[in-house]
């Protein structure tokens, strides 16, 4: 399995460009995440899915918004890049369950500028 | 909603204990999570604990849960350089899927 993977690893946007990050799992996992990581702070949840077709926000939605037509992928779009949305976004899976780890992807750096 | 909360920053010599400390707030927590997280890397588990448990041993590792003060430990034993990372606590109560994480301890191990 390779696991939680996502792309691109890097990437540098205008203010005002739109992009959309991808994330996928072979893992069969229903649940899917989007975190940021602001430098020297913890995970703040951006939106969460516990299906194919079910997407719920997290505490940081605004600018954001998700997909999920298949179990795999979970795709975080960008619409109107804004520099408070530079930082590492972590996309994470797990699958059904309270005792279950999440396995998280390598992250994305975005630097809006 | 759910918080947790943790000491920013711990720095020890090479060889002694690190114990790094976490609170949560949401009473209805089942499971509490140690996860890792590298330079320029994503989180990966260390280990978790059922509230149901008082400790929990693994190698290197000991976790302790006191459930009436909703306080999470995290002991690292002979801690070795490698050990430098930054360590989240979190939790999963009510809602099975999602995860509250703190905002990391960033251990910092000396030679």
């Amino acid at each position: 399995n390779a696991g939680v993977t996502q792309t691109p690893k890097f990437r540098i946007l205008k203010i005002g460009q739109s992009m959309t990050l991808q994330c996928t799992q072979d893992m069969n996992h229903n649940y899917m995440y989007w975190y940021r990581q602001d430098p020297g702070m913890g995970l703040k949840l951006i939106y969460y899915s516990v299906g194919a077709g079910i997407t719920d926000k997290g505490e940081v939605p605004n600018g954001y918004n998700v997909s999920r037509s298949t179990t795999e992928d979970f795709p975080l779009r960008l619409e109107l890049a804004a520099p408070s949305q530079t930082s590492v976004y972590f996309c994470a899976s797990n699958r059904q369950g309270r005792d279950t780890e999440a396995f998280f992807g390598q992250g994305t750096r975005l630097t809006v500028v | 909603g759910e918080d947790v909360e943790q000491s920013l920053f711990l720095s020890v010599r090479e060889g002694d204990s690190s114990v790094i400390n976490c609170t949560y707030t949401d009473s209805s927590s089942t499971y509490l999570y140690w996860y890792k997280q590298e330079p320029g890397a994503g989180l990966q588990l260390l280990t978790y604990i059922f509230s149901n448990m008082d400790m929990k041993q693994d190698q290197r590792l000991t976790v302790l849960l006191n459930k009436k003060d909703k306080h999470l430990s995290l002991r690292i034993a002979d801690t070795q350089t490698g050990d430098s990372a930054i360590y989240f606590c979190a939790e999963r109560g009510t809602n099975a899927g999602k995860s509250t994480f703190g905002d990391g301890t960033t251990l910092t191990v000396k030679p």
